[in-house]
């Protein structure tokens, strides 16, 4: 049964911390994909990475950082956690390859800043 | 703006109606897929049309593909409690992006 684990379903930090979200994935997927979802705007992308140490930015990086050390593990950095980083925050992984490939989510993460 | 619009929102009918959802681009995608989130879950696959023109059906679901491939449309037939959740389209270009969503809710 294929996986996509996020370490946390829910957490909350103050404002100012430093949060790391971890994901790990089963599959032996090239690519790995940070997302948050909001209400109303579906999925955004903040990052992701087609490689061990290969990272690009998506739509909305500003805030984040991200890390991947080993194929399987992909983290999202909030350097420092603020109010307007309180979101629903999805993993995925596919193969590499564009059209027919299927992305694959973790539970997610609801991340609350105070 | 987003690169996928999806109309409606928001959709809350009775059990055994019919609905559509509309996932619309300016831009011509190889393939689109539509996934469907429950609450507190993350989105699952629910199929991928490829063709201009294609037409694929899920059990009470048609999903089709518009001849341009900028567009597609998800159909439910007499839905069920069962159907409620988040409808997201998405498009790949070795990323995805995936249109704002249409929540539905089917009430018995």
């Amino acid at each position: 049964d294929v996986k996509v684990t996020q370490s946390s379903r829910y957490l909350v930090k103050r404002t100012g911390e430093k949060v790391f979200l971890e994901c790990v994935q089963d599959m032996d997927h090239e690519n790995m994909f940070w997302y948050r979802q909001d209400p109303g705007l579906g999925l955004r992308l903040i990052y992701f990475s087609y490689d061990v140490k290969m990272k690009e930015k998506g739509d909305i990086p500003e805030g984040y950082s991200v890390s991947r050390e080993k194929k399987e593990r992909f983290s999202l950095i909030l350097e420092s956690a603020s109010t307007n980083q309180t979101s629903m925050y999805l993993c995925a992984s596919s193969v590499s390859g564009q059209g027919n490939t299927e992305a694959f989510f973790g539970q997610g993460t609801r991340l609350t800043v105070v | 703006t987003q690169l996928l619009e999806q109309s409606p929102q928001f959709l809350s009918i009775q059990e055994g109606e019919n609905l559509t959802v509309y996932c619309n681009s300016s831009s011509v995608f190889s393939s689109l897929q539509w996934y469907r989130q429950e609450p507190g879950e993350g989105p699952v696959l629910l199929v991928t049309v490829v063709t201009g023109g294609e037409v694929k059906k899920l059990k009470r679901l048609t999903f089709q593909f518009g001849d341009a491939r900028k567009d597609s449309s998800l159909h439910i037939t007499a839905a069920q409690p069962g159907d409620t959740g988040l409808y997201l389209c998405a498009g790949n270009f070795n990323k995805f992006y995936f249109g704002s969503g249409t929540k539905l809710n089917v009430k018995p």
